[in-house]
């Protein structure tokens, strides 16, 4: 069965600064996807940015990009530069190839400190 | 952009209510899918749909019902609530071309509160 395990229930992070929010997965699957969504507290689920396990250069988009290491099964979200409107909570994602749904992991709380 | 609606964002309701929660996407999308949030069980699919009048068993299904008689919409149905469907319900949609890429949207969610 597919998984995915986000070890960090809460981060802080000055602003300004990078960080980085861990996130591993177990899938027996050659192919699937990768996903993270950030929920701020109005509660809306808002994409941030997606991984392909068959692409070869790992995703960027604005100020998120993803550390896709494929051997070590890890998808982590690295965040530069950070504002106070990263503060929020964010979640990884998997999508089962057989149903089409999400698998989200528990997800991590981050906190800009201005 | 992608548009998911929920009509409501906040609803109280009593224990024994029929309870209906409705998701409209603006994007003509294939797909559709109801979850729940709940702090430290992060989000569980309850029902999804591919398709008009098509609904499939998520992970939760029990204590829930779907309806989708149009592309558009999908409705959350709670038979007769019960306090431990007090939570976060999220509404989300996705093309439906390709089941690895593409991505889900979501609405801006449902805060129920079963007394």
């Amino acid at each position: 069965a597919q998984k995915i395990t986000q070890t960090q229930p809460g981060m802080f992070v000055q602003e300004k600064e990078a960080v980085t929010l861990d996130c591993t997965y177990d899938t027996s699957d050659q192919s699937y996807g990768l996903f993270w969504y950030k929920q701020p507290s109005s509660g809306e689920m808002i994409f941030l940015i997606y991984q392909g396990s068959y692409d070869e250069q790992n995703a960027t988009e604005g100020r998120y990009s993803l550390n896709f290491q494929k051997a070590r099964k890890s998808a982590n979200l690295v965040i530069s530069a950070s504002q106070l409107g990263d503060s929020a909570m964010y979640f990884c994602a998997m999508r089962d190839t057989n149903t089409g749904k999400l698998i989200f992991g528990q997800g991590t709380t981050l906190q800009v400190k201005p | 952009d992608v548009k998911v609606t929920q009509s409501s964002r906040y609803l109280v309701k009593r224990t024994g209510e029929k309870v209906f929660l409705e998701c409209v996407q603006d994007m003509d999308h294939e797909n559709m899918f109801w979850y729940r949030q709940d702090p430290g069980l992060g989000l569980r699919l309850i029902y999804f749909s591919y398709d008009v009048k098509m609904k499939e068993k998520g992970d939760i299904p029990e204590g829930y019902s779907v309806s989708r008689e149009k592309k558009e919409r999908f409705s959350l149905i709670l038979e007769s609530a019960s306090t431990n469907q007090t939570s976060m319900y999220l509404c989300a949609s996705s093309l439906g071309e390709d089941r690895v890429q593409e991505t889900q949207y979501f609405g801006p969610g449902t805060r129920l509160l079963v007394l």
